[in-house]
Formats: structure tokens, C-alpha cells, sequence
């Protein structure tokens, strides 16, 4: 069965440090990776996503993430947090030719000023 | 930016008790979803909905649970006698069909269900 895996579940950080958390994804076919954040009483929000092309992709906010195919990996970074990335950040995949998203259990991030 | 509206924030329901839970997806997207998220679980996949019909469901997604477009604006999420491990935040979301399936969904802020 296709399983995504965010196997940080709490991350707590200084402001200005860097940030990278890690996704992982079974499914062998064509995929589509995305990151959404939802920060504390809002809704999810999209981040970044990855559909073909240059694996690097860059979202809103600073964020960053690159997606290494041979690994199944589509891990999310920030060279420098700041106290408003504190949030829960959820990585999702779409096999392609599929609707629905199949979601990390999330990471919550807590930036400490 | 329009946003994809839920109603109530906050349903508490008694078990045994049908629930609806509304939501306005953005105007102009065409796929529609819902997913649920039981405390400290990952978000799940429930139903996907287009052209006024199911396109896909999850496991989850069994007779107890029916989707609803009554009108242009509304998609809704009703949930039949309800059980305590119907407990969770259910989200909505919607997408635009440019490029087919592939565009991002939007979601809602959630609707917390509470199963007394």
C-alpha cells in the first residue's frame, strides 16, 4: 500500500538555524509531492509543490525542497527559520492519474526566538 | 485570495446522531474533496467528487458516509449514525481542473466533530 513517512514528528529549533524535514513515499509510478503547513488555528495551506521538471523546487516563504527520485524522498528546507515558521508541516503525495492526496502524519516545528 | 469556507467549526454530536458538515469550496474549482484527521493521526483521504458524482473513495469512505452538491455553491459531508471513532477534524478542499487532476487542492480550516 502507498505510505508517506515524515519520521521527524517534533522539531524544535532556534531562530536563524536551518531547517530540513525529512518525507519519504512507497510508490513506485509517477508522482506528484507537495508540502503543506498549517499554522497553529489556521487551515492547510500549500506550500510548495513538485510535479516534473527541475527537482529542486522553490516555495513561498523561503521554503525549498528537492525531490531525489532513487530515494523516494522529498525533504523540505530553510537555510534560516524565524518564530513564525512555527507551525506543523505535512508532506503529501498524488500517484498520478489519481485525486486524492496521501498525507505524512505531519511534523510540528517549534522555532524558539 | 478566495478560500474554501466550512460550517460549523464546531459540531458535537450525540452517537447515534446524523451529522452534515457543510462546506463552500472556491468558486470556480470543480473537484472537491473531503478528508479527516483523527487527533494525533495523518490526514486521510475520505472522497473525491466531479461532475457531480463520486470520482474516488477511500476504505474509509463506506455506507455511512454520503457527499452532497444540493446547490452551485455547497458540498456537503453527511455522516449517519455516528460512532465515537467519528471523532475527528474533517477538512474540505477543492481544485481547479486545468491540466486535468494535477492542480493543488485548497482547504478549509476544518470542521471539528465531537462524538458524545
Amino acid at each position: 500500500a502507498q505510505s508517506v513517512s515524515q519520521h521527524n514528528h517534533h522539531v524544535i529549533l532556534s531562530e536563524a538555524a536551518s531547517l530540513e524535514l525529512g518525507c519519504n513515499y512507497s510508490y513506485g509510478g509517477t508522482v506528484n509531492l507537495f508540502w503543506y503547513v498549517q499554522y497553529p488555528g489556521q487551515h492547510l495551506q500549500l506550500l510548495l509543490k513538485y510535479f516534473s521538471g527541475d527537482p529542486l523546487v522553490k516555495g513561498i516563504k523561503g521554503f525549498e525542497a528537492e525531490f531525489i527520485k532513487s530515494k523516494f524522498s522529498f525533504n523540505l528546507r530553510k537555510p534560516s527559520v524565524q518564530w513564525s515558521d512555527t507551525a506543523e508541516y505535512f508532506c503529501a503525495v498524488r500517484m498520478t492519474g489519481a485525486n486524492n492526496l496521501f498525507f505524512g502524519t505531519g511534523t510540528r516545528l517549534t522555532v524558539i526566538p | 485570495e478566495p478560500e474554501v469556507t466550512q460550517t460549523p467549526s464546531h459540531q458535537v454530536t450525540q452517537m447515534g446522531q446524523e451529522v452534515i458538515l457543510r462546506c463552500v469550496p472556491i468558486s470556480n474549482h470543480l473537484y472537491f474533496y473531503w478528508y479527516r484527521q483523527i487527533l494525533g493521526q495523518k490526514v486521510e483521504f475520505l472522497v473525491s467528487f466531479y461532475n457531480n458524482e463520486i470520482s474516488e473513495k477511500s476504505e474509509i469512505f463506506d455506507d455511512q458516509f454520503s457527499v452532497e452538491r444540493p446547490d452551485g455553491s455547497n458540498f456537503t459531508l453527511k455522516i449517519r449514525s455516528t460512532k465515537l471513532e467519528d471523532s475527528a477534524m474533517y477538512f474540505c478542499a477543492s481544485s481547479y481542473p486545468v491540466g486535468g487532476k494535477g492542480q493543488p487542492q485548497h482547504f478549509g480550516d476544518g470542521t471539528r466533530l465531537s462524538i458524545l
